[in-house]
């Protein structure tokens, strides 16, 4: 059973700091989804990861993908409080056929405080 | 594109009765997923259909739970009888397939409270 741990699942920084969220999963996959959810939000796409080493940059946020380490990142640059919400990762288990069933991880709560 | 949409957004319900949520993916998509949303339990993926046929169930709690996709435009989610431990968010999302670099779209959600 695929199994996708988030660490930290709160985080607390302040405006201007550099943080990173890490997310690890426990069995082979090359697909690798950010999302950010607002409070009483639906989830909002971020990043699709699909190859190791991939990287993918929006603004502040950076993420990245190292399948060998089951690992992905989600850095973030000199935050702002804009950028308060919970971040999931999700992995893929895709199976025969295409279909995408993503496993999600319990997410991090982001609070950028001024 | 209108992207996903549900009805009811908000279902407030007793215990014992029909529940129906409603979810009509993104045109031209070819699979569709019901997700809960709980703070004790996190996002859970409940079932996905790919070409309307639903491919696995294994995230349905029990009996209680019941969904259909009678067509490429619909899908239902039905609990009955309905139970408290049944309030959550649940979000419907829908995928367009293929190897791209797409993702699941979700929907904004039904937020259901049975008393």
């Amino acid at each position: 059973e695929l199994k996708v741990e988030q660490n930290p699942l709160f985080l607390s920084m302040q405006e201007g700091k550099n943080y990173t969220i890490y997310c690890n999963y426990s069995t082979t996959s090359d697909r690798l989804y950010w999302y950010r959810q607002d409070p009483g939000k639906s989830l909002e796409s971020l990043f699709v990861l699909l190859s190791n080493g991939a990287v993918k940059q929006e603004g502040r946020l950076m993420a990245s993908l190292d399948t060998k380490a089951r690992l992905s990142t989600l850095h973030i640059t000199a935050a702002v409080h804009d950028l308060s919400a919970t971040y999931f990762c999700a992995v893929d288990t895709r199976t025969w056929g295409g279909s995408e069933k993503l496993v999600f991880g319990k997410g991090t709560k982001l609070t950028v405080n001024p | 594109d209108a992207g996903v949409i549900q009805s009811p957004r908000h279902e407030v319900t007793e215990m014992g009765q029909e529940v129906t949520l409603r979810c009509k993916p993104i045109s031209g998509h070819n699979s569709l997923f019901w997700y809960r949303q709980t703070m004790m339990r996190g996002l859970e993926l409940l079932i996905y259909f790919n070409n309307n046929v639903p491919i696995d169930d294994s995230g349905m709690p029990e009996d209680r739970f019941s969904a259909k996709m009678p067509n490429a435009s619909f899908s239902t989610l039905k609990i009955q009888p309905s139970e408290p431990r049944d309030s959550a968010v649940y979000f419907c999302a829908s995928f367009p397939g293929g190897t791209s670099q797409e993702t699941q779209y979700f929907g904004p959600g039904t937020r259901l409270l049975v008393l």
